[in-house]
């Protein structure tokens, strides 16, 4: 398997643009997990997904971040108008629960400027 | 919320040292991750435990439940080990992680 794929791995915006992050879980895993990671804050978790349904949005910021899972093998992480404390590197997360595993695999991240 | 706290924040080791770090965490757990961030930013998970002592190689992880408190040990340790070590815990549905800062670790030859 090619693992959790995250695109762009780059993004650079201007305040006020829609930025939207893509996630693609390892198939066959039925939790999807959005990370944001930040020097002062460290890592945390923005929202997580079972079998595509939203199950805890708590981290989510503010209204302006929206996360969506349309199938089990895409989610996006919107966030509109972006600003530039929302520059950060933002990892998508799956899992395997039904193995009992709870390893979560964890995208390349990523890198988003907001100018 | 559960506060993780993870020590040292900065290690600098010569390569074949013994090296520890430490993650305490303040309310009751199921389970207990530790990742390592190399400097490209990629995260790879290293260990889950819910108890006791857990091995690869030359890493070893353990868990006191009741002291609330994990180590990651490398056994002569290497260049290529340097990374960020996060240790991360999790609740009742373990899903939810909590993070620790990470420890960066930076092992010379």
């Amino acid at each position: 398997d090619a693992g959790v794929i995250q695109s762009p791995r780059h993004e650079v915006t201007e305040m006020g643009q829609e930025v939207t992050l893509r996630c693609k879980p390892i198939s066959g895993h039925d939790y999807l997990f959005w990370y944001r990671q930040t020097m002062m804050r460290g890592l945390e978790l923005l929202i997580y997904f079972n079998n595509n349904v939203p199950i805890d949005d708590s981290g989510m910021p503010e209204d302006r971040f929206s996360a969506k899972m349309p199938n089990a093998s895409f989610s996006t992480l919107k966030i509109q108008p972006s600003e530039p404390r929302d520059s950060a590197v933002y990892f998508c997360a799956s899992s395997d629960r039904r193995g009992a595993k709870n390893i979560q695999y964890f995208g390349a991240g990523t890198r988003l400027s907001v100018l | 919320k559960n506060e993780v706290e993870q020590s040292p924040q900065n290690l600098t080791a010569q390569e074949g040292e013994f090296i520890t770090i430490n993650c305490s965490y303040s309310v009751g757990i199921s389970a207990l991750h530790w990742l390592q961030q190399h400097p490209g930013g990629g995260i790879v998970s290293l260990f889950m435990l819910s108890s006791g002592k857990k091995k690869h190689g030359r890493l070893i992880a353990t868990i006191n439940i009741q002291e609330k408190h994990s180590s990651l040990h490398i056994t002569a340790s290497h260049p290529r080990d340097s990374a960020v070590y996060i240790c991360a815990v999790g609740g009742g549905s373990n899903y939810k992680l909590t993070f620790g800062k990470g420890t960066l670790l930076t092992v010379n030859p």
